[in-house]
């Protein structure tokens, strides 16, 4: 069965750069979700996405913004970056809202 | 503060025995969900259970839920070696617009062959 894809999997950036991270769901999965993972720690809500309208906000810094395309895609920009940035991005989908949420691998970003 | 709490931090077993994970919440939710997440991997969807649910089973995992003690219990019976992992159990609160998720800390589980 098709899983969560994301790329890139690994990406190395410096401090101030900016970075995309991009999502691609399970097919007819209408809902995105992204959340970050520092190391040792519990995966923290960033924003979620339901038929390509912004549906919650969490703990996203205003440097970082997301968008859901047409083809329900959804990719994270990171500007700006900072060394507390590094971290494993995950990105999530579901078929409708409240219903299992399905992780894809994630994206490692180190900020040097 | 931490929607979700998990006890303990850290178990270490023997292959064959049982396991049991513990979840604490704060808030009211939808349902409840537990994931298993290898060292720096992806996370895996195990279980998801409803508020008006008690008790779910798969396969060797039964996961319980008391939502008048705000708690959910994971076990795993006759443990595996690869079921070495992270788990994890995260809440759908009720007050969200949409369904975004609350991890608690965490059980790191180690099973010895």
């Amino acid at each position: 069965a098709a899983g969560v894809i994301q790329s890139p999997r690994h990406l190395i950036k410096e401090k101030r750069e900016t970075a995309t991270l991009k999502c691609y769901p399970i097919p007819r999965h209408d809902t995105v979700y992204w959340y970050q993972q520092g190391p040792g720690q519990d995966p923290q809500f960033l924003i979620s996405f339901y038929e390509k309208m912004q549906s919650d906000k969490g703990s996203i810094p205003d440097r970082f913004s997301a968008q859901q395309f047409s083809d329900y895609h959804s990719e994270l920009n990171m500007s700006s970056l900072e060394l507390g940035d590094s971290a494993l991005y995950f990105c999530a989908s579901s078929s409708q809202v409240r219903e299992t949420q399905y992780f894809g691998p994630g994206t490692r970003l180190l900020v040097l | 503060s931490q929607q979700g709490e998990e006890d303990p931090q850290a178990l270490s077993i023997q292959e064959g025995e049982n396991a049991t994970m513990n979840c604490s919440y704060k808030t009211s939710i939808n349902n409840l969900q537990w994931y298993r997440q290898n060292s720096g991997r992806g996370l895996v969807h195990l279980i998801l259970i409803r508020s008006n649910e008690r008790e779910k089973h798969s396969g060797r995992l039964r996961v319980t839920l008391d939502t008048s003690k705000k708690s959910s219990s994971l076990l795993i019976t006759a443990s595996r070696a690869a079921d070495t992992a992270s788990y994890f159990c995260a809440t759908d609160a009720n007050n969200n617009a949409g369904n975004m998720l609350t991890f608690g800390g965490g059980t790191r589980l180690m099973v010895k062959p």
